[in-house]
């Protein structure tokens, strides 16, 4: 199965803190990557997550369970520039498949 | 410290043309990996290229075909273009076989109009 499930789209407050979930289907999961994506721009790495437990970078923060097949993404002290699509990929062999991506709008 | 790069940033082709995308991974990458964005949708992979092979295809007809150079560059052609090839390429570059060296790192894309 191929299906990565995200929320299509969230929105939050300037300051505040904000989760956005990942679901997969765990047959032949080898890695989750969580990549941000500005309009019109290409992706850019945020964190990677292989083995279950909470990976802290920053303000931003991300959790895996394998055996549940889920993933979080956390955003800290929410800033304007935060409002983008956060794009969660899982790993099969070499490649990655994507969810269709969380549109995140950060609002003062 | 070069990121990956891709030209050209934008294209405009009509249906049936023939059109090849160009990509130079990060330096120290070996590994080149294309996806296809459509608007509003996650990236679709469409194929990764090592040692200058073909190694692994996603589920994308044989008018999607590539070539890696023996500096790791690689490039994307689509023959016999439809308006449905409309969107954004991204190539994607890694170091394989170093561990938690996947990481793939995308370029700034080529968008490409099909009209």
């Amino acid at each position: 199965g191929q299906n990565i499930d995200q929320p299509t789209e969230m929105t939050a407050t300037e300051g505040a803190i904000v989760q956005i979930n990942c679901t997969y289907q765990t047959s032949g999961f080898n890695g989750l990557f969580w990549y941000q994506q500005h309009a019109g721009e290409a992706p850019t790495f945020l964190s990677y997550n292989v083995l279950d437990g909470l990976e802290e970078k920053g303000r931003f923060s991300s959790f895996l369970s394998r055996s549940k097949g889920y993933s979080y993404l956390l955003l800290k002290e929410l800033q304007m520039k935060d409002s983008a699509s956060y794009l969660c990929a899982v790993r099969r062999g070499g490649k990655l498949i994507f969810g269709q991506g969380t549109e995140l709008s950060v609002k003062p | 410290d070069a990121g990956v790069t891709q030209s050209p940033t934008h294209l405009i082709k009509t249906r049936g043309q023939q059109v090849t995308l160009r990509c130079s991974p990060k330096s120290g990458h070996d590994t080149v990996s294309w996806y296809q964005q459509a608007l509003g949708q996650g990236p679709q992979f469409i194929f990764q290229y090592y040692e200058e092979e073909e190694r692994q295809r996603g589920n994308f007809p044989d008018r999607f075909s590539g070539h890696q150079f023996p500096n790791y560059s690689s490039e994307l052609n689509v023959n016999a273009l439809l308006l449905g090839d409309s969107a954004l390429y991204l190539c994607a570059s890694s170091l394989e076989g170093i561990q938690g060296g996947e990481t793939q790192y995308f370029g700034p894309g080529t968008r490409l109009l099909v009209l």
